[in-house]
């Protein structure tokens, strides 16, 4: 079983839309949540992060996590074409420092 | 300011030769990390390095791996007797301490082993 989960896509929503990117994770011990945005081609770029259950908004980003299922999503409102990238999820051990990635989720929105 | 940086931006290189890839953090950042990211795949932790402790060695996929860091400047991570399945993009990153500090990704090395 991989440590950090994500649908591997492509999920496509049309322009204007509500896009949402789930991520589940196995280690009961993770402590912070991070969502990084990755065009073909480049690093990285960190969206948002969170460490306590509940929601966090960020513009039009809103993170959602749930320790007890062991689940985080992400939320984008007014998705625009710019936003068509790759999403991953990345998780934080209490003990630990590295980040442990889920496969990313390929997201399209279409004009 | 500038960025994480790495170099070089590409390498091809013939199977058993060796490589060195280097990374240039964030002026002031102690932390550094080193990933891989194969193909259409996520990110895989190699190493951590936290200003002048021990690093954290935990995600280095054989011995055929090795990096090194300076004080908490640059780090180079060398890769022996390349195989095929070494390449992958190598992608370091920093932050300004170790937990709860948000990591900045360089633009990466793209490695291919023929």
């Amino acid at each position: 079983q991989k440590e950090v989960e994500q649908n591997s896509g492509p999920l496509s929503v049309p322009e204007g839309a509500i896009a949402s990117l789930n991520c589940t994770y196995s280690d009961r011990g993770s402590q912070s949540f991070f969502w990084y945005r990755q065009y073909s081609g480049k690093s990285p770029e960190l969206i948002m992060f969170i460490y306590s259950n509940g929601d966090k908004e960020d513009g039009r980003f809103t993170a959602q996590l749930n320790k007890a299922s062991q689940y985080v999503s992400l939320l984008i409102r007014d998705s625009q074409p710019s936003d068509s990238a790759t999403y991953l999820c990345a998780v934080r051990l209490e003990a630990g420092n590295m980040l442990t990635f889920g496969g990313g989720t390929r997201l399209m929105v279409k004009p | 300011g500038a960025g994480v940086s790495q170099s070089p931006s590409n390498k091809v290189t013939e199977k058993g030769k060796d490589v060195e890839l280097r990374c240039d953090p964030i002026s002031g950042h102690t932390a550094l990390y080193w990933y891989r990211q194969r193909l259409g795949q996520g990110l895989e932790f190699l190493i951590y390095f936290q200003g002048n402790s021990a690093p954290d060695k935990s995600g280095l996929p054989s011995d055929r791996f090795s990096a090194e860091r300076t004080g908490e400047s640059v780090s180079t991570l060398t890769i022996q007797r390349t195989q095929q399945e070494d390449s992958a993009v190598y992608l370091c990153a920093s932050s300004l301490g170790a937990a709860y500090y948000e990591q900045y990704f360089g633009p990466g090395t793209r490695l291919t082993v023929t």
